[in-house]
C-alpha cells in the first residue's frame, strides 16, 4: 500500500525556517517524481515544488522561490521542503503527492497523497 | 502562468441529480488537465487525466471531457459520497495550476 506521511508542520514566527519531511512507502521511491502542494486555510489547492527522481530536475512556485528548497534522500525514501523567510501568506496544509507515472517520463499530475502537515506562520 | 477558472464556485444538488463542472483554461492546454475531488480534511483523490480519463477505481458515474481551453467535470447520478470539492489542475507546463475550486453541496 502506497503511504506518505508528513511532518514538522508547526508554529513558527515570520522570517523563521522550518523544515518539513515527507516518509514514503509502499513503492520505489527513487522512481517517482515528487511534489509538494499546500492549501491556506478555507482556500484551494496551491503547487509549490517538484522534484525529479534522480533531483536532476527541480521546479518551483514563484511564490516560493529562492525562499524554499526541495529536495529528497531515495536512499531512506524520503522528501524534504526547506522553508526560510517564512511568511504569514505561508501558512497552509502542505501535502506531499506523488507523480502519477515512474521513470523518466513525468505526468504532473498526482494519484497519491499524504494527510498533510499544518505551517502557521504568525507572530 | 496559466489560470484555471471553475464555475460554478459553488451549487446545492440532490442525489440522483447530474451535475456538470466547468474549469476554463486562460490558454490552450491540449488534454492535460486532471481533476480532484477533496472532502474536509482529507487529501485530494485523484478522479479523471488527461481530460477524461478515469483513474483506476473511480465510479463510471464520472466523467470528464473538454480540451483546448474549456473542460467539464460531470456527475451522472450525484451519490451522498460525492458532496465534496473538485479541483481541475492544468499539467501542460510549469508552474502547475489549479483552480479555485467547485463546492458541491447537499440540497
Amino acid at each position: 500500500e502506497v503511504q506518505l506521511v508528513e511532518s514538522g508542520g508547526g508554529l513558527v514566527k515570520p522570517g523563521g525556517s522550518l523544515r518539513l519531511s515527507c516518509a514514503a512507502s509502499g513503492f520505489t521511491f527513487s522512481s517517482y517524481s515528487m511534489n509538494w502542494v499546500r492549501q491556506a486555510p478555507g482556500k484551494g489547492l496551491e503547487w509549490v515544488s517538484s522534484i525529479s527522481s534522480s533531483s536532476s530536475y527541480i521546479y518551483y512556485a514563484d511564490s516560493v522561490k529562492g525562499r524554499f528548497t526541495i529536495s529528497r534522500d531515495n536512499a531512506k525514501n524520503s522528501l524534504f521542503l526547506q522553508m526560510n523567510s517564512l511568511r504569514v501568506e505561508d501558512t497552509a496544509v502542505y501535502y506531499c503527492a506523488r507523480d502519477s507515472s515512474s521513470g523518466d517520463y513525468v505526468n504532473n499530475y498526482f494519484d497519491y497523497w499524504g494527510q498533510g502537515t499544518l505551517v502557521t506562520v504568525s507572530s | 502562468a496559466i489560470r484555471m477558472t471553475q464555475s460554478p464556485s459553488s451549487f446545492s444538488a440532490s442525489t440522483g441529480d447530474r451535475v456538470t463542472i466547468t474549469c476554463r483554461a486562460s490558454q490552450g492546454i491540449s488534454s492535460y488537465l486532471a481533476w480532484y475531488q477533496q472532502k474536509p480534511g482529507k487529501a485530494p483523490k485523484l478522479l479523471i487525466y488527461a481530460a477524461s480519463t478515469l483513474q483506476s477505481g473511480v465510479p463510471s458515474r464520472f466523467s470528464g471531457s473538454g480540451s483546448g481551453t474549456d473542460f467539464t467535470l460531470t456527475i451522472s447520478c450525484l451519490q451522498s459520497e460525492d458532496f465534496a470539492t473538485y479541483y481541475c489542475q492544468q499539467y501542460y507546463t510549469y508552474p502547475l495550476t489549479f483552480g479555485g475550486g467547485t463546492k458541491v453541496e447537499i440540497k
